[in-house]
């Protein structure tokens, strides 16, 4: 089975700060990488699919890279509706597993 | 609208079962795969299994290989899950989710809202 692993765990910011969130795979996944977004009490929300493509209605601050094993998500310029947990997701071969999330939190 | 409508959690006793149902409306549910996506208290995303447009294609994640099984009635718009010999440590919120795209796994892009499983005696 595929690991994702995500750095870092958690992280503090400003409204206004740019975050980066990085997420690694234990094999070669090529670009079949998702970004969600998921805040307590709510369902998650497809945020980045294919590593870079941004899903309809997602605001242009939130942007994805790389390929292979190594994924970035970034967000530009962080808004009060962020804070959140952020996790990432394979979906190049099943189990399609999830990163362990990473924790936006008010700095 | 493009929905999707989890049902049939339940607080169950260890070694118990429990289907979960997922009623889907505003798409051609028979084009997409769909999923089953699960959160324990305190806890990340788990991917729990996936079941292709078809039906007849599914796999599972090792923690309930064996266990669950998912199908789908593509007559009925519904997914299911049918969870067997149900632990402690299956309890969590489920949700069900769709494919984006028919045919590709280009991310889950329709959510339920969860229904809740709590294993305890």
């Amino acid at each position: 089975d595929i690991q994702m692993t995500q750095s870092p765990s958690s992280l503090s910011a400003s409204v206004g700060d740019r975050v980066t969130v990085t997420c690694r795979a234990s094999q070669d996944i090529s670009r079949y990488l998702n970004w969600y977004q998921k805040k307590p009490g709510e369902a998650p929300k497809l945020l980045i699919y294919t590593a870079s493509s941004l899903h309809s209605g997602v605001p242009s601050r939130f942007s994805g890279s790389g390929s292979g094993t190594e994924f970035t998500l970034t967000i530009t310029s962080l808004q009060s509706e962020d804070f959140a947990t952020y996790y990432c997701q394979q979906s190049h071969s099943p189990p399609q597993t999830f990163g362990q999330g990473t924790s936006v939190e008010v700095k | 609208e493009v929905q999707l409508l989890e049902s049939g959690g339940d607080l169950v006793q260890p070694g118990g079962s429990l289907r979960l149902s997922c009623a889907a409306s505003g798409f051609t549910f028979n084009n997409f795969a769909m999923s089953w996506v699960r959160q324990a208290p305190g806890k990340g995303l788990e991917w729990v299994s996936i079941v292709h447009s078809g039906g007849r294609i599914t796999y599972y994640a090792d923690s309930v290989k064996g266990r669950f099984i998912i199908s789908r009635d593509n007559s009925k718009n519904t997914l299911y899950l049918q969870m067997n010999s149900l632990r402690v440590d299956d309890t969590a919120v489920y949700y069900c989710a769709k494919w984006q795209l028919a045919g590709a796994y280009y991310g889950l892009d329709v959510w339920g809202q969860g229904t809740a499983v709590t294993v305890s005696s």
